[in-house]
């Protein structure tokens, strides 16, 4: 039973055209995050909600946006894709606290063309 | 600055072989988390182990060990007779300051285990 989902699992855009990608859960879990992942790298925090609050990183680069309508649905916009946003996407749930494990997804390969 | 440091890159193994793969942290919060991730081909990562940072005891759950050693900052992992199907990527992450759950990851390590 897939507690964190994410559509799609293979994603193509064009270069520049915006493109959204999606996360449920199903585990009730407060936090939701956003990773980046690039070719043969660690996955890189991009952003988390803690509830309803948003939190940025600092070096998220302005492409990219999120939104929680609610406590189940997280979503990733890239506004403006570039070439070197092609990458794994991976959502993650926590309960919140720092000793508590992320849930991932099975993550959202993004190819911009 | 929180850093983890995994110094393989890749590992290549025969089944039945052990096999440790380091992992090395850097953190200056006194309360810390530390964790490790497998990352199969299908891409999802599979939570393995948490380590709080005041719990040094050794832990072993099947033919998966972890020695965490707070005087080297390491917490490594074993994997004891392995097999193809331990073949993935693992990594290793550390949680610290603040309430968000956070995690800072290592490069990774990619085992391959042949038949």
């Amino acid at each position: 039973d897939a507690m964190v989902i994410q559509n799609p699992r293979y994603q193509v855009t064009q270069f520049g055209k915006p493109v959204t990608l999606s996360c449920s859960q199903t585990l009730n879990h407060n936090v939701m995050y956003w990773y980046q992942q690039k070719s043969s790298q660690a996955p890189k925090l991009l952003f988390h909600y803690y509830d309803k609050d948003f939190n940025n990183e600092a070096d998220t680069p302005d492409n990219f946006q999120s939104r929680r309508p609610n406590t189940s649905f997280c979503f990733l916009d890239i506004r403006s894709p570039g070439l070197g946003d092609a990458a794994m996407y991976l959502c993650a749930t926590s309960r919140g606290h720092m000793n508590t494990e992320a849930f991932f997804g099975q993550g959202t390969r993004l190819t911009v063309v | 600055a929180q850093k983890v440091t995994q110094a393989q890159t890749e590992i290549s193994v025969v089944e039945k072989e052990d096999v440790t793969l380091d992992c090395v942290y850097e953190t200056r919060d006194t309360t810390y988390y530390l964790f490790w991730y497998k990352q199969p081909p299908s891409g999802e990562l599979v939570f393995l182990i948490r380590r709080n940072s005041f719990d040094e005891q050794n832990e072993i759950s099947g033919r998966y060990s972890w020695n965490f050693q707070k005087s080297t900052s390491s917490f490594n992992f074993t994997i004891t007779a392995s097999q193809v199907v331990d073949s993935a990527v693992y990594f290793c992450a550390l949680s610290g300051s603040g309430n968000t759950g956070k995690l800072i990851f290592g490069q990774g390590t990619t085992l391959q285990v042949k038949p």
